[in-house]
């Protein structure tokens, strides 16, 4: 089974920009999370999409947003770009919530590196 | 959500059993407890999942006391490729958001 793919792998884009990053999840998986890693704060929960509803947010601006596709793909967009948005993006899918599945189980992509200039 | 506290860093011997222990006093009653394996430039890894007592996979065994205020990850006979960042976290049940402390750093010596 393929795992959790992510596109692009790096992007280079300038303050004020607004990006858009993809996830696609290992299939049959209808969950799937976001994540923030930086150095200085760590590996931080952004969202987490089920069934293409947001089912639950971390605490970030409203300047990150994301959406669910019927084919439980991913994206999420940054828009009006900061200097400390630069970080790894990371998706993870789940079966959580589809029953009879180890909860806190997740997979997660290789993640998408996105430095702000 | 219960906090995590794990040491920031470990170093060991290749061949050697490691064991990272975890704190999580306000643990409560749904809680699991999951760890984690991040390599550098990597997604983290799940390892290993408990609830109490002992849970023993291919990869690892978890310790947890009757209060389960703290757990332990044992790693049998690390050898270099184990050399990772290890995460403790505490899952509510029904919830499917991580959230990840500031891990242990292991590495292994030859």
């Amino acid at each position: 089974k393929a795992g959790v793919t992510q596109t692009p792998r790096y992007l280079i884009k300038t303050r004020g920009q607004q990006v858009t990053l993809s996830c696609s999840p290992i299939s049959g998986h209808r969950s799937v999370s976001w994540y923030q890693q930086t150095p200085g704060q760590g590996l931080q929960f952004l969202f987490e999409y089920f069934s293409e509803t947001q089912r639950n947010k971390g605490n970030f601006p409203g300047r990150f947003s994301g959406r669910q596709f019927s084919n439980s793909r991913s994206e999420m967009n940054v828009s009006t770009l900061e200097l400390g948005d630069s970080a790894l993006y990371l998706c993870a899918s789940s079966l959580y919530g589809q029953g009879g599945t180890t909860q806190g189980e997740q997979y997660f992509g290789p993640g998408t590196r996105l430095t702000v200039t | 959500l219960a906090k995590t506290t794990q040491p920031i860093s470990m170093d060991s011997y290749e061949g050697q059993e490691v064991n990272i222990t975890c704190s999580h006093n306000n643990i409560a009653t749904n809680d699991y407890i999951t760890w984690y394996q991040q390599f550098p430039s990597q997604g983290p890894r799940f390892i290993i999942q408990g609830y109490k007592t002992k849970v023993t996979n291919e990869v690892a065994s978890l310790f947890i006391p009757a209060d389960r205020k703290s757990s332990t990850l044992s790693l049998p006979r690390v050898s270099l490729s184990d050399t990772a960042v290890y995460y403790c976290l505490v899952v509510r049940t029904g919830a499917n958001n991580l959230f990840f402390g500031t891990g242990t750093r292991l590495t292994v010596i030859p």
